[in-house]
């Protein structure tokens, strides 16, 4: 199993590009997130699925988009990056919502 | 709303100290609560969690017990290492199972 992947590992973007942050799990998990994570502000909750073709908004979820073709995949699209976007992004996938969460390794995105 | 709050770090502790980080939350209902930690350039990883009142977490040597009454969930560990140098997340899992909110995280340094 080789768990929660993400890529790219590191990403600069202009303000006013648009990319997608890529997330997959191999482990069947119908429960898939996205956070960001700023200095003194912990994680925040971007976006999160309960299954395939199913996604709600989290605590911070403007200027991001998902979705949920598939199980093993979580993609988060930012249409239109903002330095605001600068961050580490975390995506988490888990057997169900009460579940325990596996953490992917990041993603660092530097917005200029 | 909810949220959690944990105490400002940086904490830097001998070996074979003893050492408690403090949280507590806010919350309608009856969460559950979590600590994670993050070790350098990883994900977070789930240390401990408790789902009801009075339920202790452990593993590792660390533990929190979950207090409804004082609204807390201190994490302790009676003789630290040097592999304990990370930085803590406490998070609590919102009364719908689909929203998490962590704290701001405390870092802790180990000095042998």
């Amino acid at each position: 199993n080789a768990g929660v992947t993400q890529t790219p590992k590191f990403q600069v973007l202009k303000t006013g590009q648009s990319m997608t942050l890529q997330c997959a799990q191999d482990m069947n998990h119908e429960y898939m997130s996205w956070y960001r994570q700023d200095p003194g502000m912990g994680l925040r909750l971007i976006h999160y699925s309960v299954g395939a073709g199913i996604t709600d908004q989290g605590e911070v979820p403007n200027g991001y988009n998902v979705s949920r073709s598939t199980t093993e995949d979580f993609p988060l699209r930012l249409l239109s990056a903002a330095p605001s976007q600068t961050s580490v992004y975390f995506c988490a996938s888990s057997r169900d919502s009460r579940d325990t969460q596996y953490f992917g390794p990041g993603t660092r995105l530097t917005v200029l | 709303g909810n949220s959690v709050t944990q105490m400002e770090g940086p904490v830097t502790l001998s070996e074979e100290a003893f050492l408690t980080i403090n949280c507590t939350y806010t919350a309608t209902g009856y969460p559950s609560l979590f600590w994670y930690v993050q070790y350098p350039g990883e994900g977070l990883q789930l240390l401990l969690k408790a789902t009801k009142a009075d339920d202790k977490g452990s593993n590792k040597g660390f533990e929190a017990t979950y207090r409804k009454e004082t609204t807390s969930f201190h994490l302790e560990k009676g003789s630290v290492q040097v592999s304990d140098s990370a930085v803590y997340f406490c998070a609590l899992r919102d009364n719908t199972g689909n929203q998490f909110y962590f704290g701001t995280g405390t870092s802790l340094t180990v000095i042998p």
